[in-house]
């Protein structure tokens, strides 16, 4: 089992939808959890961490279920210039585990 | 000018082949990584280092080798290539305080006929 699951998409949407990317994560003793973007054929970038209370970044908020050991993000309003993967990150013994990611493409 | 930098970015080799991949970085960070990325995998770690003294093996080591020649400087090498290490790597780096924010370099593509 991969220590952390992303359904791997496509997601195509219009412009200005919602959409909504759930990852989970398999050992509990995972510390801290982040959601990065990756553009295509470019590096990752931290896009925001993910706390217990959940946190918003303008049109982007982030939920984390510490006892389902589930992390979410919302992207509200979507524009073209979402379209990228998203990739599920969780921190674990100091070092990082990414999720496979989820491909957004959004349509005009 | 890129904080963090590889070369090559695209390189072509063929199996048995000894090559090196480069990372550099001005950022002045002590932890500096090594990652390769294959499709439907994600990102997976090679190696790691804390400071320059300080060399760690990752989820998928075998076959690689690596040298922090400096804090500023974490290289990569495949002894002998082999065709199931074509993917696409990356080099990151850390600060000590917040090593949970990871600076990637542009990437390498490598290519192992």
């Amino acid at each position: 089992r991969k220590e952390v699951e992303q359904d791997p998409g496509p997601f195509n949407v219009p412009e200005g939808a919602t959409v909504a990317f759930n990852c989970t994560y398999s050992n509990s003793a995972s510390q801290s959890f982040f959601w990065y973007r990756q553009d295509c054929r470019k590096e990752p970038k931290l896009l925001m961490s993910v706390y217990s209370s959940g946190n918003e970044d303008g049109r982007f908020t982030a939920q984390l279920n510490r006892a389902s050991q589930y992390i979410s993000l919302l992207i509200r309003d979507s524009k073209l210039s979402d379209s990228a993967t998203y990739l599920c990150v969780v921190k674990l013994g100091g070092k990082l585990i990414f999720g496979q990611g989820t491909e957004l493409s959004v349509k005009p | 000018d890129a904080d963090v930098t590889q070369t090559p970015r695209n390189r072509i080799t063929k199996t048995g082949k000894r090559i090196m991949l480069e990372c550099s970085q001005t950022k002045g960070h002590d932890r500096m990584y090594w990652y390769r990325q294959d499709p439907g995998l994600g990102l997976r770690l090679i190696y790691y280092s804390f400071d320059v003294k300080d060399i760690n093996k990752g989820e998928i080591s075998d076959g690689y080798s690596v040298s922090r020649q400096a804090q500023a400087k974490f290289s990569l090498s495949l002894e002998s290539a082999i065709p199931n290490q074509t993917a696409l790597y990356f080099c990151a780096t850390s600060p000590r305080q917040q090593q949970e924010t990871q600076y990637f370099g542009p990437g390498t593509r490598l290519l192992v006929l």
